[in-house]
């Protein structure tokens, strides 16, 4: 989940559909990770999140799915709609005081 | 209910002025974390703090910036001498607990250097 500068991965899907965002995450010590949801012009907001004594939570609309073998983080929403047009980033807390964000991934909802 | 708030949400200053930027918490929450984001970029760690200490500040460049979180009043991140590199949206976000308490971020304040 490291940064990679300027060009974010794009998911472009039908509203209706079924979304899925990947993160690897880089710390094999990290027990907590979040997904964030970052309209244009605003802070990132919270979507769900999971501890690593799970593999699996589910929220409204929202999956998340944690692989801890190969390090493998993924956001599944279900029905996707417009305004779930966004950049979508996974985080981890690798036991310390702070977040480390992933490059993040631009999900396009083509009505 | 509110949510962190950030002022301003907005900040342009000339190269060598200084930057203020503000940041309330969550009502109930006392730990603080300002991270830095670049345009298309994730969010990076700059420094944790609860009232009155800082806790963590390894992300934070060693000259011209500083944080505090005194015992009234809100979280200010400072910037002294600011270049053109400077420019970025910088984010506060609070948690009730220390690590694996959920953070919450305010909405930003963009700084633009000219």
């Amino acid at each position: 989940g490291e940064s990679v500068g300027l060009h974010l991965p794009t998911l472009s899907v039908q509203e209706g559909d079924n979304s899925i965002i990947n993160c690897a995450y880089s710390n094999s010590a990290s027990d907590y990770f979040i997904w964030y949801k970052q309209e244009s012009g605003k802070g990132p907001q919270f979507i769900i999140d999971i501890r690593s004594n799970m593999d699996k939570r589910q929220g409204q609309r929202v999956t998340v799915l944690l692989n801890k073998t190969v390090k493998h983080l993924s956001l599944q929403i279900a029905a996707t709609q417009p305004g779930d047009s966004a950049v979508y980033f996974c985080a981890e807390n690798n036991a310390g005081n702070m977040l480390t964000f992933g490059g993040g991934t631009r999900l396009m909802v083509k009505p | 209910n509110a949510g962190v708030m950030q002022n301003p949400r907005h900040l342009v200053r000339r190269r060598g002025q200084e930057a203020r930027l503000r940041c309330s918490p969550m009502k109930g929450h006392s730990h603080v974390y300002w991270y830095r984001q670049l345009p298309e970029e994730g969010l990076k760690f700059m420094v944790y703090l609860q009232k009155e200490n800082i806790i963590d500040e390894s992300g934070m460049p060693k000259e011209r910036f500083s944080a505090e979180f005194p015992k009234e009043g809100p979280s200010i991140l400072r910037i002294q001498q600011v270049v053109r590199g400077d420019s970025a949206a910088y984010f506060c976000a609070s948690s009730s607990g220390p690590t694996t308490d959920t953070q919450y971020f305010g909405p930003g304040t963009r700084l633009t250097v000219l």
